[in-house]
């Protein structure tokens, strides 16, 4: 069964710099593509970005390119989500996720549990 | 502002069936397939049913999903309260090569 972990919930400041993390068991980082989901506070989902496991290769929300890094460590099964300069508009939870099967547009099957960011002055 | 259009809210009575409905675009719902996703308060959120009708392993039969056009339906029969969620639909953009969500439709179960 895939498991998704992320790291616990952060509170920062405006300008201040982040890394989130999500560490999937089993097979679940080893084909399907690797997500990371926005949902602000009582709002709907938004694809931030997604990273492609055999290869590294990330493609980004054009309206997060520029804003976040998203990158992959397979020796050790961990995705990142990462900001240099927060904004207060990041306040959010944030999931990773893997597609359920292969394939370029395979559904978003397995979620993490979310990571809590709050980003205030 | 969501790409695909759910209404916000809907209700229904214990064993009743009721509809969600979710409207796209040619570029989405038009040319590819349609998933859904139950997210009970305080929870990530679950894969309910995908491409179109299918159901992962464990969701009941109760739940079934259809397409026509650019719209797609998520349809719970014999309604239960632990059916009390948020429900998402998915599908592909081919103009953003990327998923796009519905806003999410908020299911009170009266």
């Amino acid at each position: 069964e895939v498991q998704l972990v992320q790291s616990g919930a952060e509170v920062k400041k405006p300008g201040e710099s982040l890394t989130i993390s999500c560490q999937g068991s089993g097979n679940s980082f080893d084909n399907y593509w690797i997500y990371w989901v926005r949902q602000m506070p009582g709002t709907g989902l938004q694809w931030v970005g997604r990273v492609n496991p055999e290869d590294s290769y990330v493609t980004y929300n054009p309206s997060f390119q520029g804003h976040v890094t998203i990158s992959l460590v397979k020796s050790t099964n961990t995705a990142y989500l990462q900001w240099s300069t927060l904004r207060a508009s990041d306040t959010a939870i944030y999931y990773c996720a893997t597609a359920l099967y292969g394939g370029n547009k395979a559904p978003i099957g397995f979620w993490g549990q979310g990571t809590l960011v709050t980003v205030s002055s | 502002q969501s790409v695909l259009t759910q209404p916000p809210s809907a209700s229904g009575t214990p064993g009743q069936r009721v509809t969600l409905s979710c409207s796209g675009s040619s570029s989405n719902i038009g040319s590819n397939s349609v998933h859904w996703y139950q997210q009970l308060p305080g929870t990530a959120p679950k894969l309910l049913i995908y491409s179109i009708n299918q159901r992962p392993s464990g969701v009941p039969d109760r739940f079934s999903g259809s397409k026509s056009g650019t719209s797609a339906s998520l349809a719970i029969s014999g309604l239960q309260s632990e059916d009390e969620a948020s429900y998402y639909c998915a599908s592909w953009d081919g103009s953003l090569n990327g998923p796009v969500f519905g806003g999410g439709t908020k299911l009170t179960v009266l």
